[in-house]
């Protein structure tokens, strides 16, 4: 079972308008908590990275934030601009017993901004 | 240089052929990692490769073999695939394998397998 979801599964909006993509996670331990965004057909390229102790990270205009209490975390996209659609990933990072870290991926959100 | 290259970009293949995806990063990274990736599903992860030795298999099947001639290169042979095998291709490297290090996607191969 996947560990990481978020929601909403797919999203449009018009651009210049804001939005705000949720990630819940249930994996534990936790070292870290990524926002990935992955154009069709490309790698993920890394937005935020936000470890237990921080609340919230920008990157220009996108803006996450981290509740490890509750085991969530937003994205919010301001001012959305047509080249924002994509996939956006939540991706939590945990340590392994024998060392290295475990990368679980959560299945993506679809944002698609249109005129 | 701060980008992972991967080729070809796209890939057909027969169930019979013998065909190799490559990978290369000049940053210095010494952690590097394939993924598959289905239409519409998250990354998968294959194998990590940590200072050029192979530190994590994810019980991948053995027609996949995957190689670190030196550590700016990462291979993945492929033999004798299964349609079900046709995906997205993603190699990552980062600095090292510890959870703080991000780790940075190359563009993938789409591999179709008929």
């Amino acid at each position: 079972k996947n560990q990481v979801e978020q929601s909403p599964q797919s999203l449009i909006i018009l651009e210049g308008k804001n939005c705000t993509l949720q990630c819940n996670y249930t994996v534990s331990p936790f070292s870290n908590l990524r926002w990935y965004k992955q154009d069709t057909g490309r790698g993920p390229v890394s937005l935020t990275i936000m470890t237990f102790s921080e609340n919230t990270k920008s990157n220009g205009r996108y803006t996450a934030t981290l509740d490890a209490d509750t085991k969530q975390s937003s994205l919010h996209i301001t001012a959305s601009q047509l080249s924002d659609s994509a996939s956006y990933i939540c991706v939590v990072t945990a340590p392994l017993k024998g060392g290295g870290n475990k990368l679980t991926f959560g299945t993506g959100t679809q944002l698609k901004v249109e005129l | 240089d701060t980008e992972v290259t991967q080729t070809p970009k796209h890939l057909v293949m027969g169930m019979t052929n013998k065909k190799s995806l490559k990978c290369e990063q000049h940053m210095g990274h010494r952690a590097m990692y394939w993924y598959k990736q289905k239409a519409k599903k998250p990354p998968e992860l294959m194998f990590v490769y940590s200072y050029e030795k192979l530190s994590i298999n994810e019980s991948v099947p053995s027609r996949f073999s995957p190689e670190c001639p030196n550590s700016s290169l990462l291979n993945l042979h492929l033999h004798a695939l299964q349609p079900e095998d046709s995906a997205l291709y993603l190699c990552a490297s980062s600095q090292g394998e510890g959870p703080r290090w991000t780790q940075y996607f190359g563009p993938g191969t789409r591999l179709l397998v008929l």
